[in-house]
């Protein structure tokens, strides 16, 4: 089964800080890993996925198959970066029934 | 607005009754997602179709809920007989291609709240 842990509900940071949201992963074939952000009163929207290997809004994100994880992270963050952010899985040419995590908030204070 | 579009954005029916949502994806992508999210939770799987195929189906989908996509466009959710359990917001989403990896673009939701 494949499963996505977000251990943290909520991580309140300053602006200006670094910026570490952890996702670690359970999946017995290939992953693909995403990160999808809300910010308030929007729908959910995707941030960034690992094949792309893109940099979004200065967040980025590695998948490290060894310790199944795929954290999000941010150099200095921005007070427009709070919102709830969302890890999630699909399974690369198996499954494709995507898999959230329940979600961590993010608030940014000034 | 050529986004995903989900009607009625709020929902409040009785227990017991049938409620029937409609989502209307962006109009060139050929699969489309239905989730449930409930408070403090990440969206849940129930299904998913390519065209008009309906290619999966969550397992802890109640035989309450059904939905359709009669002519690979817009798509419907229907559940009979609610239950306040029911209560969440449901999310639609629709991406182009044959792969999930395609993005997935999300809908506004509809918000059920079952009394």
């Amino acid at each position: 089964a494949q499963r996505v842990t977000q251990p943290e509900k909520l991580l309140s940071v300053f602006k200006g800080a670094p910026v570490e949201l952890k996702c670690n992963y359970s999946y017995s074939g290939s992953p693909e890993l995403f990160w999808y952000v809300q910010y308030s009163r929007q729908r959910l929207q995707l941030l960034l996925r690992h094949i792309s290997r893109e940099s979004i809004k200065g967040f980025t994100a590695d998948l490290n198959k060894g310790e199944t994880s795929f954290h999000l992270k941010k150099p200095f963050a921005q007070e427009e970066d709070s919102a709830m952010y969302y890890c999630a899985l699909s399974g690369l040419g198996g499954s494709y029934i995507p898999t959230f995590g329940r979600g961590t908030s993010l608030i940014v204070h000034p | 607005d050529t986004g995903v579009s989900q009607n009625p954005r709020h929902k409040i029916t009785k227990r017991g009754q049938n409620v029937t949502f409609r989502c209307d994806p962006i109009s060139e992508h050929n699969r489309l997602y239905w989730y449930r999210q409930t408070l403090g939770q990440g969206p849940e799987f129930l299904t998913y179709f390519q065209n008009e195929a309906q290619l999966e189906k969550s397992r802890l989908l109640s035989d309450r809920f059904s939905a359709e996509r009669p002519k690979g466009s817009f798509s419907t959710l229907e559940i009979q007989r609610t239950e306040q359990g029911d209560s969440a917001m449901y999310l639609c989403a629709s991406s182009l291609g044959d792969r999930v990896s395609y993005e997935q673009y999300f809908g506004p939701g509809t918000r059920l709240t079952v009394t």
